[in-house]
């Protein structure tokens, strides 16, 4: 069975710092993985995917992960963080199982901007 | 194109009565899929329906059910509920079934139950 463990439910950057947000995955076959980013009252939206093409993934607004397989990582970064990037980040794995797709989501990280 | 539509938004019950959340997927889209988040538990699956058919299922108890008429639309209903059952329901739909399509999120309902 797939899992996600996001490490730190919280993170604090100011304005204009490096953003990293982690992911790690565990899979017994390749999985597809993704970030979606939730902001207050709203549901998910996509920020990026790993679909096995690149491992260098780019997403909206900045943002882009790298799938690392030895490190079994999907880290998330953006080199300078904007107040409105402040919102809540799931990292998720979906994998076949039983011939169904389940996408497995991680616990969440809470990004934090300061001025 | 519009997004993932959800309704109610909010709803307030008490222990015992049963609920029905709806969820009206994108146009085109013949897969959704039902979420629930909570703050202790985080975001856990409930079921997926495609083409009217229930194709994957979490560890829910019974209580929970669901269905998907002809188009697309889909349902969810909670019987008997119960204090834990409180929590955002989220509903998102996909073209397809399948590992990497993405799936679209409506804003969720927000289930009260006291």
């Amino acid at each position: 069975a797939q899992s996600v463990t996001q490490l730190g439910s919280h993170v604090s950057v100011s304005e204009g710092a490096l953003v990293l947000l982690r992911c790690n995955y565990s899979s017994s076959v390749p999985p597809y993985l993704f970030w979606y980013v939730q902001y207050p009252n709203q549901g998910l939206q996509l920020l990026l995917k790993y679909t096995s093409a690149a491992t260098l993934v780019k997403g909206i607004n900045g943002f882009e992960a790298e799938f690392k397989k030895s490190e079994t990582s999907f880290h998330l970064t953006k080199p300078s963080a904007h107040m409105s990037d402040a919102a809540e980040y799931f990292c998720a794995v979906s994998t076949m199982n039983s011939g169904y797709s389940t996408l497995t989501f991680g616990k969440g990280t809470m990004l934090l901007v300061s001025p | 194109k519009a997004g993932v539509t959800q309704t109610p938004r909010y709803l307030i019950k008490t222990r015992g009565q049963q609920v029905t959340l709806s969820c009206s997927p994108i146009s085109g889209h013949r897969s959704v899929s039902w979420y629930q988040q909570t703050p202790g538990q985080g975001l856990q699956f409930l079921f997926e329906y495609f083409s009217e058919t229930q194709r994957n299922k979490g560890n829910f108890p019974g209580r929970f059910s669901g269905r998907q008429f002809s188009n697309s639309r889909s349902e969810m209903n909670v019987s008997t509920l119960e204090l834990g059952d409180s929590a955002l329901y989220l509903c998102a739909s996909s073209l397809v079934s399948g590992v990497n399509n993405e799936q679209f999120f409506g804003p969720g309902t927000r289930l009260t139950v006291l």
